[in-house]
């Protein structure tokens, strides 16, 4: 069955500092990948999604990019964080079900 | 665009007390709809989906009828346990093909606490 890792569970970081998330897929191949945020009091919005290597669409602008660089990876990353980017980030993967990992609550300070 | 609107939380219950939390949905077309829940510590896990009008999808005690004609998905349970405590998300896909088709419009997500 499809598995997802994603690291860490929790980080603080202090603005201006970067970031990188990353999140792998077991037991598929050729997955497509997503990165939603929770921010506080609002829903799971959808950051970007991935239907293969290199290959990255953005849902909304933001201070993050995203990049695949193997079919199961999936990289979620900032040059410069903002008080704004603090939330819950979910890499997820899938089809018809869509499969989460069990999240990075983000900080930032 | 597609949206979905949950009934605002914290929801306290009592231990075997009747749960509803409501879901309603905009979407063009016939999108497919789920549940999802976060238990504390944890990530999303689907609970269970419909995915045309009239199907009931079910699991773990839990209930939720795809309602195109309301456009809506309550989620219902008929007795709450304490291990029911979490954070429950309504989704909805849209029905429309294409690259990044088979993303995830969620609700805001309604915390329920279950108390002995």
């Amino acid at each position: 069955s499809q598995t997802i890792h994603q690291w860490p569970a929790t980080l603080v970081q202090p603005v201006g500092s970067p970031l990188s998330l990353e999140c792998t897929v077991e037991g598929t191949s050729n997955p497509n990948l997503y990165w939603y945020r929770q921010a506080a009091g609002r829903g799971l919005q959808l950051l970007f999604y991935s239907v293969g290597i290199g290959q990255i669409s953005s849902e909304v602008p933001q201070n993050l990019s995203a990049s695949r660089p193997q079919d199961r990876q999936f990289i979620l990353s900032s040059k410069k964080l903002l008080l704004s980017d603090s939330g819950f980030y979910l890499c997820a993967s899938g089809t018809a079900i869509s499969i989460f990992g069990s999240g990075t609550r983000l900080t930032v300070v | 665009g597609d949206s979905v609107t949950q009934m605002e939380g914290p929801v306290t219950l009592s231990e075997e007390a009747f749960l509803t939390i409501n879901c309603t949905y905009t979407a063009t077309g016939y999108p497919s709809l789920f549940w999802y829940v976060q238990y504390p510590g944890e990530g999303l896990q689907l609970l269970l989906k419909a995915t045309k009008a009239d199907d009931k999808g079910s699991n773990k005690g839990f209930e939720a009828t795809y309602r195109k004609e309301t456009t809506s998905f309550h989620l219902e349970k008929g007795s709450v346990q304490v291990s029911d405590s979490a954070v429950y998300f309504c989704a909805l896909r849209s029905a429309y093909s294409g690259a990044g088709s088979y993303q995830l419009t969620f609700g805001k997500g309604t915390k329920l606490s279950v108390i002995p």
